[in-house]
């Protein structure tokens, strides 16, 4: 059966500090590996990974995808409190047909 | 930048009523998708719609649940006789589908329902 698993569950760190967030899936016909911000209400995009390897970037947050060990990280470096959000690694299969999302990861960010 | 739409932002029904919520995704987009989130749980799966059909759904997805896209913009999710458990947030989201990053979810900013 296919799933993504999501960890740590929750993490509680001080701003300044840089954060890893993990992900691995098992996965028939894998495609994309998605990473998305939920913080009140709706997921919003941040990272879509196909290819192994390659680095996407956005300001502080990057992500990197490494198919052989099916898992992908999510970084977070010099935290502010605004990054405080549950954030949702997902699959998509070649059949495009859905988007699998995993637990999350709830991280909270203090001053 | 374009924005799926989601209406209303809150619904409030009797158990047993028919509810339908309605999204209008972003205008470009072949692919809608359905999800729901309990409160406090995950973003769960229910439907998928591509080319005036239903791709796939998830064991959520029962006789009581229904979709359409009957006007070519709006997509509707339509619960036929809701349960107290049906409370939920209930997203859309659509994609442009392949290639060129279009695979990613664009979410809209959901439907709080609340069954009494």
């Amino acid at each position: 059966e296919d799933k993504v698993v999501q960890s740590p569950l929750s993490l509680v760190v001080h701003e300044g500090d840089t954060v890893t967030l993990n992900c691995s899936y098992e996965v028939t016909n894998f495609r994309s590996l998605l990473w998305y911000k939920q913080e009140k209400k709706a997921p919003t995009f941040l990272f879509m990974l196909t290819s192994s390897g390659i680095e996407k970037k956005s300001g502080r947050l990057s992500s990197i995808l490494d198919k052989k060990e099916l898992s992908s990280i999510l970084n977070i470096t010099a935290t502010q409190t605004g990054d405080s959000a549950i954030y949702l690694c997902a699959y998509l299969k070649t059949s495009y047909d859905k988007v699998i999302f995993g637990p999350g990861t709830s991280l909270s960010v203090i001053p | 930048e374009p924005e799926v739409t989601q209406t209303p932002s809150h619904q409030v029904t009797q158990m047993g009523q028919e509810v339908i919520l309605r999204c209008v995704p972003i205008s470009n987009h072949l692919y809608f998708y359905w999800y729901r989130q309990i409160l406090g749980q995950k973003v769960e799966f229910l439907v998928s719609f591509y080319n005036n059909e239903i791709s796939e759904k998830s064991e959520i997805f029962d006789d009581q649940f229904s979709v359409e896209r009957p006007d070519g913009s709006n997509f509707t999710l339509k619960i036929r006789s809701t349960k107290l458990e049906d409370s939920a947030m209930y997203f859309c989201a659509s994609s442009e589908g392949v290639g060129q990053g279009g695979e990613k979810l664009l979410f809209g900013s959901g439907t709080q329902l609340s069954v009494l």
